[in-house]
């Protein structure tokens, strides 16, 4: 079936790096966009960025453009998401999700990866 | 970047009633709404895309629709598995942004 699985929780200092993994199975990888969506303990969901697996495009939430990578390697059909220079504020679930382009829903979602920043 | 409102903040309702909740955006944004339910430790799930387009899957009890510049999600008979939160999201224009959040929960 298609799904997206990603990698599990992470506990990170301020100011460290953190990468998320997002592999999916059961659906053409180059065929969709991946979105970065995060939601911080109690909050809402803000989304943070997309890339397009196929040709590497990407588009980036102006608050994450200098913080943010994101890469893909589609031998594994897995995509990752980089973090850095991590605050407080970034401690959050991160959810890759699939799209079938840039406007349309988002149908298919990973399970999340909890990050938590703390000295 | 497109700020999206969503009413009520949160409702309590019985199975079976008829509830709606609706989105608005601070600019034009075509009908790139789309709604998503999320249950508590889960990820969100998609329901309706394109404002009114119903995901493959998802029960024909939700519907979506546009009236100007609101947005509808109507849930005709509320189901126990229904109690959620549900989201608003504009895919006009990057940032795509989500509206607050309307909590569903049981009367």
């Amino acid at each position: 079936q298609v799904q997206l699985v990603q990698s599990g929780a992470e506990v990170k200092k301020p100011g460290a790096s953190v990468r998320v993994s997002c592999k999916a199975s059961g659906y053409t990888f180059t065929g969709y966009y991946l979105n970065w969506v995060r939601q911080a303990p109690g909050q809402g969901l803000e989304w943070m960025a997309w890339i397009d697996p196929n040709f590497g495009g990407t588009k980036y939430a102006q608050k994450f453009q200098d913080r943010v990578t994101m890469t893909v390697d589609t031998s594994i059909s897995t995509a990752y998401m980089e973090l850095n220079r991590l605050t407080s504020d970034d401690t959050a679930v991160y959810y890759c999700a699939r799209a079938p382009s840039d406007y349309y829903g988002m149908d298919v979602w990973g399970q999340g990866t909890a990050v938590t920043v703390s000295s | 970047d497109i700020q999206m409102t969503q009413s009520p903040a949160s409702l309590s309702a019985f199975v079976g009633d008829r509830v709606t909740i609706t989105c608005r955006a601070s600019q034009r944004i075509s009908s790139y709404l789309n709604w998503y339910e999320q249950k508590p430790g889960k990820a969100p799930q998609l329901l309706i895309y394109d404002a009114s387009s119903l995901q493959s899957g998802v029960p024909s009890r939700f519907r979506g629709s546009r009236s100007g510049t609101d947005y509808t999600l109507t849930i005709s008979s509320l189901q126990p598995e229904d109690f959620a939160t549900y989201f608003c999201q504009q895919s006009s224009s990057t940032p795509f942004t989500f509206g607050p959040g309307t909590k569903v929960d049981i009367k």
